[in-house]
């Protein structure tokens, strides 16, 4: 089982749609968890860091699960330039930072 | 402000060439380093990571090396390279003591014919 695995997408939604997409991994160790947007030919760049609470930053809301070794990210009121691959990355200790493949959203005109 | 800068763009090379793909760090004293590879519809897969001079931890054995002949500055190196090298090359860092937040170069396709 990979450490971090992700809805493979892609997911194509309309403008203004509501799409959450989910991650699961699997060394109940790890600590720190975020989502990173990947644009196509690009580097990643930090999406946001997803807390124990939970956290929200504008239109897009993380959540964490602990318990089922779960998280999600939520993007409401979705825009064209919200088109990119979306990757889940965990760390674990010290450990540098695992990724997961990412998923791929098309939002459509 | 730091910046991150990692050359060349694109590369075609052919089988058995050799490699060399530098990074450079700018803003920062003393920070991790580190080579992702990401391979046409597959994950970023860490290759090396560095947390200060002369110091590489090899995640994947492999025909790639790396190194850091000075603090800010990596270089990813290959004596021959195979097809299966082909990929986008990233180089990233983060703050001393702390990796979870990446700021990455903008990357090299590499291409091997």
């Amino acid at each position: 089982r990979k450490e971090v695995e992700q809805d493979p997408g892609p997911f194509n939604v309309p403008e203004g749609a509501t799409v959450a997409f989910n991650c699961t991994y699997s060394n109940s160790a790890s600590q720190s968890f975020f989502w990173y947007r990947q644009d196509c030919r690009k580097e990643p760049k930090l999406l946001m860091s997803v807390y124990s609470s939970g956290n929200e930053d504008g239109r897009f809301t993380a959540q964490l699960n602990r318990a089922s070794q779960y998280i999600s990210l939520l993007i409401r009121d979705s825009k064209l330039s919200d088109s990119a691959t979306y990757l889940c990355v965990v760390r674990r200790g010290n450990t540098p930072l695992v990724f997961g493949k990412g998923t791929r959203l098309s939002v459509i005109a | 402000s730091q910046t991150i800068h990692q050359w060349p763009a694109t590369l075609v090379q052919p089988v058995g060439s050799p490699l060399s793909l530098e990074c450079t760090v700018e803003g920062t004293s003393n920070p991790n380093l580190y080579w992702y590879r990401q391979a046409a519809g597959r994950g970023l897969q860490l290759l090396f990571y560095s947390v200060g001079i002369g110091q590489i931890s090899s995640e994947v054995p492999q025909n790639l090396s790396a190194s850091r002949p000075q603090d800010r500055q990596f270089i990813l190196s290959s004596k021959k390279l195979l097809l299966s090298d082909s990929g986008f090359y990233l180089c990233a860092w983060s703050r001393t003591g702390s990796d979870e937040k990446l700021f990455f170069g903008s990357g090299t396709q590499l291409s091997v014919l």
